[in-house]
Order: structure tokens, then C-alpha cells, then sequence
């Protein structure tokens, strides 16, 4: 079946390191990937988004790209910052049926 | 624009009583999801809704769990009677359908604790 899988946290960096959280999928149809964040306290808000094989989404310094040869979904960010300290979850749809599948989440401290 | 509306934020019950969330979606949003989210884990879908029809409910506990969605626009879960494994954030999330991807936007969420 449909499903994703994400690195475990949580992940600890200091201000201005780099980040990659890991995002592997598995999906019987052609998915779109998308990156969530959920601030504390709040609910899930859309990070970015790529809908086919090799785009790349970005949004706030966050990138990720489709990649279909290895299906993963990696999220980086060249610096990061504090204030990017959060639970960042991996999700796929599945067009035709408009169903959504979550990783478990990662939790990212970033320390000034 | 309006984001996604829940009520109540938080809620405290004791075991076996009952409770329900409300949802009201983005206007104009098709689609309507209800999430379950124990802590330390990502949403889990509960019941998914297009327009006023039920699309998927195949992890619904339909023994305690049950939802509407009257007239097409809001929603009502409801849970009876709860257990404390039900302890969770519910999530309800609206999509408008497009010809690329299906995005959902999130609700704050309703915080649930039984006791």
C-alpha cells in the first residue's frame, strides 16, 4: 500500500547548520510530495510541494526534490534558524483517489 | 481568506461519556478530512468527505466513531463512548480540488484528553 517513511528524531542543530531530514515513500500510482510544518501549539501549515517526478519544491529557505529513481522526498535548508524549530512530517496524495498518507513526523530543535 | 475553523480547542472528558467536535471548512473547499493525531505520531485519517458524501471511512472505529457532514459545508465528529486510548489531537482539514494536486489546508485542531 501507500505509505511514507521518515527520518526519527529528534534531530538537534545549532543556528546556521545545514539540514537534511530524511522522506522515502512507497506508492502504487504517480503521488504528489509535500512537506508539512506544525509549529508548537498550532496545526499543520504546507511547507512546499512538488506534484512529478524531478520538481523541486522550495518555500522559506526549504527545498526538496521529486526524486522517482530512489523515491524519497529529502528536506533541506542551507541555514537554518531557530525559529525553524518545529515537527516537520513527509506526506504523499494519491491523485485519483485524493487520499493523504503522513510520516510520523520529525522534530527539529535548533539552538541559537 | 478564512482558514480552516474548529471548536473546541481543548476538551477534557472522563471515560465512556461522549463528545464532538466541530468542523467548518475553507468556502468553497470540496473535501473535508477528519484526522486523528496521537502524540508522537503523524495524522492518522479518520473519515474523508466529498462534499456531503463519505469517501473513505475504512479507519473509522464506527463502533464509538461517527461523522456528518450536513449540507455539504461543516462537519460534526463524534465519539461515544470514549475510551483513553482516544486521547488525541483531531485535526480537520479541507482540499479544493484542482487538475495537479490535491492541497489541505489544516485546522488548529482539537485537543482531546480522556480520563
Amino acid at each position: 500500500g501507500d505509505s511514507v517513511t521518515q527520518m526519527e528524531g529528534p534531530v538537534t542543530l545549532s543556528e546556521e547548520a545545514f539540514l537534511t531530514i530524511n522522506c522515502t515513500y512507497t506508492a502504487t500510482g504517480y503521488p504528489s510530495l509535500f512537506w508539512y510544518v506544525q509549529y508548537p501549539g498550532e496545526g499543520l501549515q504546507l511547507l512546499l510541494k512538488a506534484t512529478k517526478a524531478d520538481d523541486k519544491g522550495s518555500n522559506k529557505g526549504f527545498e526538496a526534490t521529486y526524486r522517482k529513481e530512489t523515491t524519497s522526498f529529502h528536506l533541506e535548508k542551507g541555514s537554518v534558524q531557530v525559529s525553524d524549530s518545529a515537527v516537520y512530517f513527509c506526506a504523499l496524495s494519491v491523485f485519483n483517489f485524493n487520499k493523504f498518507y503522513f510520516g510520523s513526523g520529525t522534530k527539529l530543535n535548533v539552538k541559537p | 481568506e478564512a482558514g480552516v475553523a474548529q471548536s473546541p480547542r481543548y476538551k477534557i472528558i472522563e471515560k465512556r461519556q461522549s463528545v464532538a467536535f466541530w468542523c467548518n471548512p475553507i468556502s468553497g473547499h470540496a473535501t473535508l478530512y477528519w484526522y486523528q493525531q496521537i502524540l508522537g505520531q503523524g495524522p492518522k485519517l479518520l473519515i474523508q468527505f466529498q462534499n456531503n458524501g463519505v469517501v473513505d471511512d475504512s479507519q473509522l472505529p464506527k463502533d464509538r466513531f461517527s461523522a456528518e457532514r450536513l449540507k455539504g459545508v461543516d462537519s460534526t465528529l463524534k465519539i461515544q463512548p470514549a475510551k483513553l486510548e482516544d486521547s488525541a489531537v483531531y485535526l480537520c482539514a479541507s482540499s479544493l480540488e484542482s487538475s495537479s494536486s490535491y492541497e489541505q489546508y489544516f485546522g488548529p485542531g482539537t485537543r482531546l484528553t480522556v480520563t
